[in-house]
């Protein structure tokens, strides 16, 4: 089967810098992607990494190791607008399925 | 504007009805899915359609049914076999392919409340 874990709650200020980690475990892998879902919306795509190292989009980077079957989201520069759930979800055995973890919850304070 | 659309947005159900919610994406997705979200939890596989007249389980498809009969359709059926069917769901659609992103585009979402 496949199983994620990630910290369900985080909190920074505004201006920081904040790493949500996630963890999986899976039967073949392709990817770890990262969604962002504000309360009672519905979750908005943030980044995918199929192969080792960092990726970087505007505020927001993303980091997989394969080999250590982990990944994090970082978020610099925080705003308000970021306090949010974040998932991290694995493209496993059976590429169109895609497995969510549990989420973390992002607080950002003033 | 390309995008996928969910219906109802808010569903009331007694016991023992069955209700089916609507989802419709004109983005020309092969790749269809339903998540169901309970409060604080992560999304959980209910089905996925790679393609038309055709579909699979998720983690959690009992008292639940699908259909795909067209390609930018793909309505979920809410069972009365389904023992406890008040939570969100969530409606998405991805390109296929191994060399996609594996992005995932959601619909707004069906919050259904069983009375």
């Amino acid at each position: 089967g496949q199983s994620l874990e990630q910290p369900s709650e985080v909190t920074a200020v505004e201006g920081a810098i904040v790493q949500i980690n996630c963890t999986y475990q899976t039967s073949g892998f392709y990817g770890l992607s990262w969604y962002q879902q504000h309360d009672g919306g519905a979750p908005t795509f943030l980044s995918y990494n199929a192969l080792d190292g960092l990726e970087e989009t505007g505020r927001f980077s993303s980091f997989l190791s394969r080999s250590d079957s982990y990944g994090y989201l970082l978020l610099q520069e925080l705003q308000m607008k970021d306090s949010a759930s974040y998932f991290c979800a694995v493209r496993g055995a059976g590429f169109q399925k895609l497995v969510f973890g549990t989420g973390t919850r992002l607080l950002v304070s003033p | 504007d390309g995008g996928i659309t969910q219906s109802p947005k808010y569903l009331f159900r007694k016991e023992g009805q069955n209700v089916t919610l609507s989802c419709e994406q004109n983005l020309n997705h092969d790749a269809m899915y339903w998540y169901r979200q309970d409060p604080g939890q992560g999304l959980r596989l209910i089905y996925y359609s790679q393609i038309v007249n055709d579909f699979q389980k998720g983690d959690i498809a009992e008292g639940y049914s699908v259909s795909r009969e067209k390609k930018e359709s793909f309505p979920l059926t809410v069972t009365s076999a389904q023992k406890n069917p008040t939570a969100f769901y969530l409606c998405a659609s991805s390109v296929l392919g191994q060399g996609a992103s594996g992005e995932l585009f959601f619909g707004e979402g069906s919050r259904l409340t069983v009375l």
